[in-house]
Order: structure tokens, then C-alpha cells, then sequence
């Protein structure tokens, strides 16, 4: 199996405060994606970063990857109440096209 | 706006009266995935279509099957539902399967009595 662990589990912060998840996998991969979950609705896609890439940026957004350690991480700056909700990595095999191994996610709550 | 839709977003069934989830995609995306979510866990792959070419992922249950009769639909029909299958249902789209986003529709929570 490749799924990939984050952590923490869970993460506690105060809105203006920046987050941090981080996320492994097993196998060597094609790329690797960032989804956000609201509570009870479908998953949003965030980021995308390739395995030649080491470092992404998409606004409040910033994934590193590290594939010598098959490891990611998403740093939200600047946080928001509104950035509360559960946060999965998602890896793609590098042999084969079609599917996406999720993490079993972080959930972050973010306090006015 | 070009999306992805699930229907119903509840559906209560009995245990063991066949049910019947649908998904519709406004994308045109070839690829078209089921997942199912339990709670406070990752999204498993039940399985996917690539155009109408269907792959099982090797544990999902023979209870578990999917039916695609047009690029737009996709359905998750579970046979014999058993309390354990309670869960989100998450249908998604992809141009281009892992290599690119997917999609996600808003899910439908099944619960099973």
C-alpha cells in the first residue's frame, strides 16, 4: 500500500498563525496533491507538485517535497477561521496513470 | 458552471435493500473514480473507469459494483448493503487521472438501518 501518513492528526491554531502539515509516502511517485475537506462535503483540490519539483506556492499556500525522504508538507500562512477543515495528501504512482492513494489527513481548526 | 454532481447527498437504506448512487459530470473528463470515506479516515478507491474501461481496486467487495453507460454517468450500485458500508460516497473526474486535480462531487452520505 502507498498511503501516506500526516501529521498531525490534528492541529490547533489561532487565526493569523501559519499551519503546518506534513505528509510521507512509500513508494516512488509521480506527483503529489494537496486536497481540503469542508465538514461533510466533497474534496477541493489545492496544489499539485510534480516529483521534479521541490517547492510550490499558490497564494496563502506552500508545498515543499522531498522525495529522497518521500515526504511533503503544506504550509498555510496567515491562517483564517475559514481555513478550518481536514487537509489530505494524495500521491500518484509513477508506473500506471490512474489513481490517487490518500493520506489519512489532518484536520485543522482555526480560532477567531 | 462545469461540475461534478451526486445525488442524492442522503440515502438511507435497509440492510440489505439494494441502493443506488449516482453521479453526473458536466467535464467531460474520461476518468471516473468512487470512493468511499469513512469517518475521520482517507478516502478508499473503490474503483474507476478510464472511458468505459472499468478497474476493481483488489479489495473492494464483490457487494461493490459500478456501472458507466455514458462519459457522464457513472453509478455505485451496493447490492446487499450491510452496516458496515455506512459511509460518504465521493464520486470524482479527471482529464487525466492521477496526473492531474480531480474533481470531487459533494458526496452522498449513506446511512444504513
Amino acid at each position: 500500500s502507498q498511503q501516506g501518513e500526516e501529521d498531525p492528526q490534528a492541529l490547533s491554531i489561532q487565526e493569523g498563525e501559519n499551519a503546518t502539515m506534513n505528509c510521507s509516502y512509500k513508494t516512488s511517485i509521480n506527483n503529489l496533491q494537496w486536497y481540503r475537506q469542508n465538514s461533510g462535503r466533497g474534496l477541493v483540490h489545492l496544489i499539485l507538485i510534480r516529483s521534479n519539483e521541490r517547492e510550490k506556492h499558490s497564494g496563502r499556500l506552500r508545498v515543499t517535497l522531498d522525495t529522497s525522504k518521500k515526504s511533503s508538507s503544506l504550509l498555510i500562512t496567515a491562517s483564517r477561521a475559514a481555513d478550518t477543515a481536514s487537509y489530505f495528501c494524495a500521491s500518484a504512482r509513477v508506473s500506471g496513470y490512474s489513481t490517487l492513494t490518500f493520506g489519512k489527513g489532518t484536520m485543522l481548526l482555526v480560532s477567531p | 458552471d462545469a461540475m461534478v454532481i451526486q445525488n442524492p447527498r442522503y440515502q438511507v437504506t435497509q440492510f440489505g435493500k439494494p441502493v443506488t448512487l449516482s453521479c453526473s459530470q458536466t467535464l467531460n473528463h474520461n476518468v471516473m473514480y468512487w470512493y468511499q470515506q469513512k469517518s475521520s479516515q482517507a478516502p478508499k478507491l473503490l474503483f474507476h473507469y478510464y472511458d468505459k474501461d472499468f478497474n476493481n481496486e483488489a479489495d473492494t467487495p464483490d457487494n461493490f459494483q459500478s456501472r458507466r453507460p455514458n462519459t457522464s454517468f457513472c453509478f455505485l450500485d451496493i447490492r446487499s448493503p450491510g452496516l458496515g458500508d455506512a459511509a460518504m460516497y465521493l464520486c470524482a473526474t479527471s482529464p487525466e487521472g492521477g496526473n492531474s486535480p480531480l474533481h470531487f462531487g459533494n458526496g452522498t452520505r449513506l446511512t444504513v438501518t
